[in-house]
């Protein structure tokens, strides 16, 4: 059965530093992207990052750029999100996700990732507080 | 950067009654990259609608998915207890990638 299973809460304290973990299991983790989302209290879904663990390739978005550093081990199947300096603003519920659809390329060959995502983790809540 | 937009905010429904969920881009959605999720309260989102109107594995026949270019609609042609939720559009458009919309609640009247 496919699946990916978060790291637990966390509390921490502004400036402090923090990696949150993903693992996949039941599928070929490294031939398939993984994606972090964010989801503050109450509120939608942002989209932060995405890795391919066959090759560490990363996009990262606008908003997120800098803020986050996203990561991956193929030795242990696990996607990881981490932060250097959190804020109270980063309190939320992360979420990774997969695909287990193939991307594409595109016509001047820019390689693309599946573009939604079919399996979920349980989210990840972080608090930041003083 | 391809801005979605959800109406109505909450919709408030009985069960067994249909329920229709629009979903508008700001341009047009490309090759239909556009999916649906269901986020019960407390769980990870669930993927419902791919491609705009393909159903993912496992998805009951009562919700179904349309539309194309920048209107989209998830329709739930028969509320169970169950479908009590949040729906989010989601969309895919290269760069800067992934943008969500800001989700209808489903609840009940």
């Amino acid at each position: 059965e496919e699946q990916l299973v978060q790291s637990g809460a966390a509390v921490k304290e502004p400036g402090e530093s923090l990696r949150i973990s993903c693992r996949g299991s039941g599928y070929d983790f490294i031939s398939y992207w993984v994606a972090w989302m964010r989801q503050m209290p109450g509120k939608g879904l942002e989209w932060m990052a995405i890795i391919y663990p066959g090759d560490s390739e990363t996009r990262y978005s606008p908003s997120f750029q800098g803020q986050v550093t996203i990561s991956a081990d193929r030795s242990t199947n696990t996607a990881y999100l981490q932060w250097n300096g959190l804020k109270t603003s980063d309190t939320a519920i992360y979420y990774c996700a997969t695909s287990l659809g193939f991307g594409y390329y595109d016509a001047s060959g820019h390689r693309h990732p599946p573009p939604n995502f079919d399996y979920w983790g349980q989210g990840t809540l972080v608090t930041v507080s003083s | 950067e391809i801005v979605l937009t959800q109406s109505p905010g909450t919709l408030s429904l009985s069960p067994g009654e249909r329920a229709t969920l629009s979903c508008r881009a700001s341009q047009s959605v490309g090759s239909n990259y556009l999916a649906w999720y269901q986020q019960r309260p407390g769980q990870a989102p669930r993927l419902l609608i791919y491609g705009a109107s393909s159903r993912a594995t496992g998805i009951p026949d009562r919700f179904s998915g349309s539309g194309s270019g920048t209107d989209f609609t998830l329709t739930i042609s028969r509320l169970e207890p169950e479908d009590f939720a949040v729906y989010f559009c989601q969309q895919y458009g290269g760069s800067p990638g992934f943008t969500f919309g800001p989700g209808t609640k489903v609840d009940v009247k």
